[in-house]
């Protein structure tokens, strides 16, 4: 059983599209965090959030503590924003971070 | 620059030889993490360290070994005992303390073992 689901696990969209990702999770947690991981395999930070809602460029992320569960928009898509976007949440410990598998963003121009 | 590096980018090794995997942070972040990602699944923890001298297992530390001697260095060695060694390897760090400090991760190192 995985403590942290994310879906869909593989996305295809058309550019300009509105996109949103789910991820769910089973566990308590001090925060959630968003990633993102090219082909080359770097992981590069987008968002750390406890509550409520973060905004960055086209970005946005959401939280809701009581039902367990965040997401992640793009706005007005681009083909550089094909990637592998990873949740990862923060255990109330404050020391592990437990991983989503993965959507895997394809954006066509 | 601030970062994170592993080194090196690839890495072959025949099975039964034990390899280490370097990462190096000048980030002055106290807690450091090794993780594993293969195909499909999601990066898993081996080993976690929050101070010098002192680390943690994680969820998958059978046939893996670590250090923590100085605080920017967090070695990772992959020993003979790990049944299936190949795969993507991560290294983070993030600062410890009360505060919720997301994650920095280094380039990886993919490892390949025949």
């Amino acid at each position: 059983k995985n403590e942290v689901e994310q879906s869909p696990q593989n996305l295809t969209a058309q550019e300009g599209e509105f996109i949103t990702i789910n991820c769910s999770y089973s566990v308590g947690i001090s925060a959630l965090h968003w990633l993102q991981q090219h082909p080359g395999g770097g992981i590069v930070s987008l968002f750390m959030l406890s509550s409520g809602k973060k905004k960055h460029g086209r970005l946005i992320a959401t939280i809701n503590i009581q039902e367990k569960h965040s997401s992640l928009h793009i706005t007005a898509s681009h083909p550089r924003d094909s990637a592998v976007y990873i949740c990862a949440v923060l255990l109330n410990t404050g020391n592990q971070f437990y991983f989503g598998t993965g959507t895997s963003l394809t954006v066509i121009p | 620059d601030g970062g994170i590096t592993q080194s090196p980018k690839y890495l072959f090794r025949k099975e039964g030889q034990n390899v280490t995997l370097s990462c190096e942070q000048n980030l002055n972040h106290d807690a450091m993490y090794w993780y594993r990602q293969d195909p499909g699944q999601g990066l898993r923890l081996i080993y976690y360290s929050q101070i010098v001298n002192d680390f943690q297992k994680g969820d998958i530390a059978e046939g893996y070994s670590v250090s923590r001697e100085k605080k920017e260095s967090f070695p990772l060695t992959v020993t003979s005992a790990q049944k299936n060694p190949t795969a993507f390897y991560l290294c983070a760090s993030r600062p410890r303390g009360a505060g919720v400090y997301e994650q920095y991760f280094g380039p990886g190192t993919r490892l390949t073992v025949t």
